[in-house]
């Protein structure tokens, strides 16, 4: 069973475009971090939200927490081809001793 | 400033064969973790340590052993690897367990 689910599973678009990214639970966390993957890499952070509703921008990324603290999104602006890679959101549970990765989002921007 | 380094970087065993996988993070992290990575499954916990002797069991840990002898290392074993265990396999520090995750650069195995 996966507690969070993320959507799209792919993402090809052109550079320029807009996109936002999913990360579903029926659960709830205490907080949700966001990471990038690139080919041959491990996933790196982007970012930690902590607080239902809190939304925190870094550069042409936007992460907004859900008020229920249940889910999360990722909104990219004008997309870049720097921003591809795998997106993994990760959920930490009060109580539970690791954090919970989500399916992962493949983003391609093509230029 | 190495992070978290994993070795080897590729593997390939036949079955039935054993060997072991080495993580060392020079941050003094006292959480270490070791996920396996499959095609659509995510990241996946096999085993974690919260310090130096302490090892615990996380969601798929059949078929793995490990060690956290001294504290910047955490090794993980398999032995008697079987083709469900081929995959991408990463080692992650941690300062807190619910903190940011430092990840290595993973090693490939490839069970025959």
């Amino acid at each position: 069973t996966q507690l969070l689910e993320q959507s799209p599973q792919f993402l090809s678009i052109q550079e320029g475009e807009n996109l936002t990214v999913y990360c579903n639970s029926s659960s709830v966390f205490s907080s949700l971090q966001w990471y990038r993957q690139e080919p041959g890499e491990g996933p790196v952070l982007l970012v930690t939200v902590v607080t239902g509703g809190e939304v925190k921008k870094l550069k042409r990324l936007t992460f907004q927490f859900g008020d229920a603290r249940k889910d999360s999104s990722l909104h990219i602006t004008a997309a870049q081809p720097g921003d591809t890679g795998l997106y993994l959101c990760a959920g930490a549970q009060t109580g539970a001793n690791n954090l919970f990765f989500g399916t992962g989002t493949r983003l391609t921007v093509i230029p | 400033n190495a992070g978290v380094t994993q070795t080897p970087k590729f593997r390939v065993l036949k079955t039935g064969q054993s060997m072991t996988l080495l993580c060392a993070q020079d941050m003094n992290h006292e959480y270490m973790y070791w996920y396996r990575q499959d095609p659509g499954m995510g990241l996946r916990l096999i085993h974690y340590s919260v310090g130096e002797g302490t090892t615990a069991k996380g969601e798929v840990p059949d078929g793995y052993n490990v060690s956290r002898l001294k504290k910047q290392n955490f090794l993980l074993g398999l032995e008697s690897a079987a083709p469900s265990q081929t995959s991408v396999y990463f080692c992650a520090s941690s300062y807190l367990w619910s903190g940011e995750a430092f990840f290595g650069q993973g090693t490939r195995l490839t069970v025959v």
